[in-house]
């Protein structure tokens, strides 16, 4: 079967550094991504990642590696905002999306 | 742009009851999705549809149906509501699944089940 695996929940500090890591096992590959979902809110876009390697987008980053079916989002000079749950995806070989349950981040003053 | 707009955000049925969920989108994207979310799952996709008048099944299509009359609304008919129903649905559209396929989601809205 299909499956996208990542950690329930994380906690870190204002200012840190903190890597929430997302693996996958699914019938082909197209596309990786990395949503943000507020509490009580709708996803929103944050990155994408077909090929191997670093995509650098502000204070936000996310690497995938297709041989290892692995992927992470890194997230620098956390801020309380980004207390959120992020949200790992999966494009499969029917570009149908298979949905991880999603990171719960908790940042701490 | 006002993107993806739901209604209703909030409703509470009684089992048995009926109701369709309103989606639509100023974007002229052809792929719009109906998702469910549970306390604690990933998003499971209830319908599809790739345009107008076209649309299909998703992982967990029992006990709702669409249809695409527009390439601006895509409606979920809930017939015969039961307490397993009782999730917040997201509304969301592609131009396209290939490339970036960035998903816009709607607001969502919170059903409950009674």
């Amino acid at each position: 079967g299909q499956n996208i695996d990542q950690p329930t929940e994380m906690t870190a500090t204002e200012g840190a550094i903190v890597q929430i890591n997302c693996t996958y096992q699914t019938s082909g590959f197209n596309g990786l991504f990395w949503y943000q979902q507020h509490a009580g809110e709708a996803p929103t876009f944050l990155s994408y990642n077909v090929l191997d390697g670093l995509e650098e987008k502000g204070r936000f980053s996310s690497f995938l590696s297709r041989s290892k079916g692995y992927s992470y989002l890194l997230l620098k000079e956390l801020q309380m905002k980004d207390s959120a749950s992020y949200l790992c995806a999966v494009t499969d070989s029917n570009y149908q999306l298979i949905w991880g349950a999603g990171t719960k981040l908790i940042i701490k003053p | 742009n006002a993107g993806v707009t739901q209604t209703p955000k909030f409703r509470i049925l009684k089992i048995g009851q009926s109701m369709t969920l309103q989606c639509t989108q100023d974007m002229n994207h052809n792929y719009m999705y109906w998702y469910r979310q549970d306390p604690g799952m990933g998003l499971k996709l209830i319908y599809y549809s790739v345009g107008a008048g076209i649309t299909d099944k998703g992982e967990v299509p029992n006990g709702y149906n669409v249809s695409r009359s527009t390439t601006e609304d895509f409606p979920l008919r809930l017939e015969l509501a039961a307490p397993s129903q009782t999730s917040v649905y997201f509304c969301a559209s592609n131009l396209e699944t290939g490339d970036t396929g960035e998903l816009f989601f709607g607001e969502g809205s919170r059903l409950t089940v009674l």
